[in-house]
């Protein structure tokens, strides 16, 4: 059974920064890419970015260039995402998401992890 | 940027049909996904490559893309299916999501 599974929640001060693990299983990590959405109250998904797992490239989403970080270790099979400068604007339920097949024109996001609450407040 | 228009609210009554659209430039030339999402779950894959549906979704679940308008048909729409519902595609190297559309069974 293929399962993305989470870090828990998170309270940080405004300036801080956060980092969200994904953990994956039952399926060949490299093969698939990641992607990371979040949600903030009382609004839809957005995007943040994607990673290739199997290459280590990534693409962010304009509005958080300079702040996210995504990163991979294959050997843990785990997926990191690393949020900097928090405002209360970052205060969201944050995703990871598989990639099929990977990252690109015809992927889709076929699982999802179970979602990180990140809430920044002083 | 590429921006998708869904409609913030649909209402159906139980074991009608519901169909939601997402509209974009030339949508029909990309690949579209949809998600169901209910609160307090993670986001469900209900549709991808615009018609497709994948293991364990219901048969009542459709797609269809052309032109400008992809559409997310719920035949036999049932309580459960009271939910977000947001469409996704890619442009650019970038993933886009609408704005989403609530979906009420009443």
């Amino acid at each position: 059974q293929i399962h993305l599974v989470q870090s828990g929640v998170e309270v940080k001060k405004p300036g801080a920064s956060v980092n969200v693990s994904c953990k994956a299983s039952g399926y060949p990590f490299s093969s698939y890419g990641i992607n990371w959405v979040r949600q903030a109250p009382g609004q839809g998904l957005e995007w943040m970015g994607w990673i290739s797992v199997y290459s280590g490239n990534t693409n962010y989403a304009q509005k958080l260039q300079g702040r996210v970080i995504m990163t991979r270790d294959t050997s843990t099979t785990t997926a990191y995402m690393e949020l900097r400068s928090l405002t209360s604007d970052d205060t969201a339920l944050y995703y990871c998401a598989r990639g099929n097949p990977g990252v690109g024109a015809s992927s889709y996001l076929d699982y999802w992890g179970q979602g990180t609450l990140v809430t920044v407040s002083s | 940027s590429y921006d998708l228009a869904q409609p913030p609210s649909v209402s159906v009554s139980p074991r009608q049909t519901a169909r939601l659209t997402c509209s974009g430039d030339k949508l029909g030339d990309k690949y579209t996904s949809w998600y169901q999402h209910q609160a307090g779950q993670a986001p469900v894959l209900v549709i991808f490559k615009d018609s497709e549906r994948p293991s364990g979704i219901p048969e009542r679940f459709s797609g269809s893309n052309s032109g400008n308008t992809a559409t997310l048909t719920i035949n036999d729409t049932q309580a459960m299916d009271e939910a977000d519902y947001y469409c996704q595609a890619w442009d650019r190297g970038t993933v886009v999501f609408g704005g989403g559309t609530k979906l009420t069974v009443l």
